[in-house]
């Protein structure tokens, strides 16, 4: 089985200051984790994944996640975030020697203020 | 090429009814995904195909509910008869064999 845990429900910053999305995962094979955000009546949107490779992955508009396998977590960080950051982030991890499920997080929601 | 295709992107529809839902997902995609989001229960999987078979349906809440997928590049996901407590925002996405999903913009189900 396979599962993900986004600790927080909301995070919120102040526009400018750095932004931590919390993911942490558990899978039986080898995991590819990603993170996807969703703005409101929209569906979800791709902004970065770890399949192998460098630990510190970066994505769409100046995301980036550090992958540790040994605290088997894929935080998302943002060095300065926007105002237009605020969103619905979810963590994915899919098993990719087992079943090839995709399984999401409950979601964080984000917002930074001006 | 157009993404995820969903349709319809509303559906009002009274207790008791069917209810269909369709996605084409995109070209080349060996994997389809049907998923539920409710302010409850968040994202749910509710069932996942690989090259059109079904490979997990452990998340199709009830018998009401029942998905196909009759080819590479067309899906269903039916509810019958519908609930009230089917309302949701339902989302079909695809993907490679490896990598993540492509979304659709989703259907948002209303059951009165």
């Amino acid at each position: 089985a396979q599962s993900v845990a986004q600790p927080e429900d909301q995070v919120n910053v102040a526009e400018g200051n750095p932004l931590t999305v919390k993911c942490t995962y558990s899978v039986s094979g080898n995991p590819y984790l990603f993170w996807y955000v969703q703005y409101p009546n929209r569906g979800l949107q791709f902004l970065l994944k770890y399949i192998t490779g460098d630990n510190l992955v970066k994505g769409s508009y100046g995301f980036e996640a550090e992958f540790n396998k040994s605290q088997t977590s894929f935080h998302l960080k943002k060095p300065s975030a926007l105002v237009s950051d605020s969103a619905l982030y979810f963590c994915a991890v899919r098993d990719m020697i087992n079943d090839y499920k995709l399984s999401f997080g409950a979601g964080t929601t984000v917002t930074v203020r001006a | 090429d157009a993404g995820v295709i969903q349709s319809p992107r509303h559906e009002v529809t009274e207790m008791g009814q069917e209810v269909t839902l369709r996605c084409k997902p995109i070209s080349g995609h060996d994997y389809l995904f049907w998923y539920r989001q409710t302010m409850m229960r968040g994202l749910e999987l509710l069932i996942y195909f690989n090259n059109n078979v079904p490979i997990d349906d452990s998340g199709m809440p009830e018998d009401r509910f029942s998905a196909k997928m009759p080819n590479a590049s067309f899906s269903t996901l039916k509810i019958q008869p519908s609930e009230p407590r089917d309302s949701a925002v339902y989302f079909c996405a695809s993907s490679p064999l490896s990598g993540g999903a492509f979304f659709g913009q989703g259907t948002r189900l209303t059951v009165v």
